[in-house]
């Protein structure tokens, strides 16, 4: 167990609805960043988080966004889904902005049927 | 921005021998570079890390080696063993953001 909660494991859903992806980030980490992982692709940077303020912005959908909670959790909202929106979600956390010593999640497997 | 490619998506290597992962990155400006591994169902997980003021540095039967001229980095496991089978990832850091490689599946060979 990394510290890093993501919840949930799997979802599976239709084109054009919408989806919450969550994490809880370890404990004490400041800093929460999202990435996407297709098949047979890296892991690409979708935004970040610090202490609740937006402070990086990577290849993110219009159609996607994300927040920080004064408790520090993050969720990952999707929305309008797509086949091509079909990848590991994971979330990962650091204690500051620019430590990237990052402790990820497991992941979130979205399946968009 | 940055790119960063490994030079192979797959590695086999029999148990016992040491392996050899490489990565190249595009941005001269990339000032910090970490190896994380990923085993099946599972998040990367830190291996090592390296700042561009450094060219080698060396962890528990793991090295990373950087060359800053040519723009390159590798990983090097020492007697790879079969729970070292998994996924490898290089990272690059420029503009205060991580950019990650494909990956290098390596398959320890019995």
């Amino acid at each position: 167990d990394s510290g890093v909660t993501q919840t949930p494991k799997h979802l599976i859903t239709a084109t054009g609805q919408r989806v919450t992806l969550r994490c809880s980030p370890r404990s004490g980490d400041l800093s929460v960043y999202w990435y996407q992982q297709s098949l047979d692709q890296g892991l690409q940077f979708l935004i970040q988080y610090y202490n609740g303020e937006e402070r990086a912005k990577g290849n993110i959908l219009e159609r996607f966004s994300a927040q920080q909670f004064p408790d520090l959790h993050s969720e990952l909202n999707l929305s309008s889904l797509e086949l091509g929106d079909s990848a590991l979600y994971f979330c990962a956390s650091s204690v500051e902005s620019g430590n990237y010593g990052y402790t990820f999640g497991s992941g979130t497997r979205l399946t968009v049927v | 921005g940055e790119s960063v490619g490994l030079h192979l998506p797959t590695l086999s290597v029999q148990e016992g021998d040491n392996s050899i992962i490489n990565c190249a990155y595009s941005n001269s400006a990339s000032d910090y570079f970490i190896w994380y591994k990923q085993e099946s169902g599972k998040g990367p997980q830190f291996i090592i890390d390296i700042r561009s003021n450094m060219d080698k540095r060396q962890g528990q039967r793991v090295t990373v080696l950087l060359n800053k001229t040519v723009k390159h980095l590798s990983l090097q496991i020492a007697a790879t063993q079969p729970g070292d089978s998994a996924v490898y990832f290089c990272a690059a850091r420029s503009a205060r953001q991580l950019t990650f490689g494909s990956g290098t599946q390596l398959t320890v060979l019995p």
